[in-house]
């Protein structure tokens, strides 16, 4: 069975303060990471993931996250945010067939100017 | 670009009228699945598909069935609607051939039960 912890549920922040967001997982078996964004009253869209190779991975808007796997860590970060950047965030682990994702409680970044 | 459309954005019904939630995808992907989102509980894994006609239960399928006749479509329904299940559905697809599990979301549906 796999799980996904995000550590916190709601993080507030100036505007250009760099960012990070936390998430944990347990998985018996091995991984792929993701990271998706939710803006109000919208869908889910990838932001970046973590499939093999290098452990930082860029995504979009500025976004990059460092796979850790002797933690199971799969933090996002950002060096400066903007109010743009407001919006819940989720991660997500897979690792068993069909492409299932197991995601984590979501994280509701408030960018503040 | 991968579109996955949710017929309705927001739906109010009544405590135990049948609810039917519909999905298309245009990108031929093979699997399909259907999330709950509840603030605090993330996504919960309702119901998913692999192939036509065939699914599967997710995490929390009680009250729930689906049906799966084409591919591209895939429809959630509420047999007889209960205040608790109100929420917003989130629809999404992926692709058999790309088994990293990404998945492509719909707008979702906001479901208001009275």
């Amino acid at each position: 069975a796999q799980s996904v912890t995000q550590l916190d549920s709601q993080v507030p922040v100036f505007e250009e303060a760099p960012v990070e967001l936390r998430c944990n997982y347990s998985s018996s078996v091995s991984v792929y990471l993701f990271w998706y964004v939710q803006y109000p009253n919208q869908g889910l869209q990838l932001l970046l993931k973590y499939l093999s190779g290098s452990t930082l991975v860029k995504g979009i808007n500025g976004f990059e996250a460092e796979f850790n796997k002797s933690q199971t860590s799969f933090h996002l970060r950002k060096p400066s945010v903007h109010i743009s950047d407001t919006a819940e965030y989720f991660c997500a682990v897979s690792g068993t067939s069909y492409g299932k994702l197991t995601f984590g409680q979501g994280t509701i970044l408030t960018v503040h100017p | 670009d991968v579109k996955v459309t949710q017929s309705s954005r927001y739906l109010v019904k009544r405590t135990g009228e049948k609810v039917f939630l519909e999905c298309v995808q245009d990108m031929d992907h093979e699997n399909m699945f259907w999330y709950r989102q509840d603030p605090g509980l993330g996504l919960r894994l309702i119901y998913f598909s692999y192939d036509v006609k065939m699914k599967e239960k997710g995490d929390i399928p009680e009250g729930y069935s689906v049906s799966r006749e084409k591919k591209e479509r895939f429809s959630l329904i509420l047999e007889s609607a209960s205040t608790n299940q109100t929420s917003m559905y989130l629809c999404a697809s992926s692709s058999w051939t790309d088994n990293t599990g990404e998945l492509f979301f719909g707008e979702g549906s906001r479901l208001t039960v009275l």
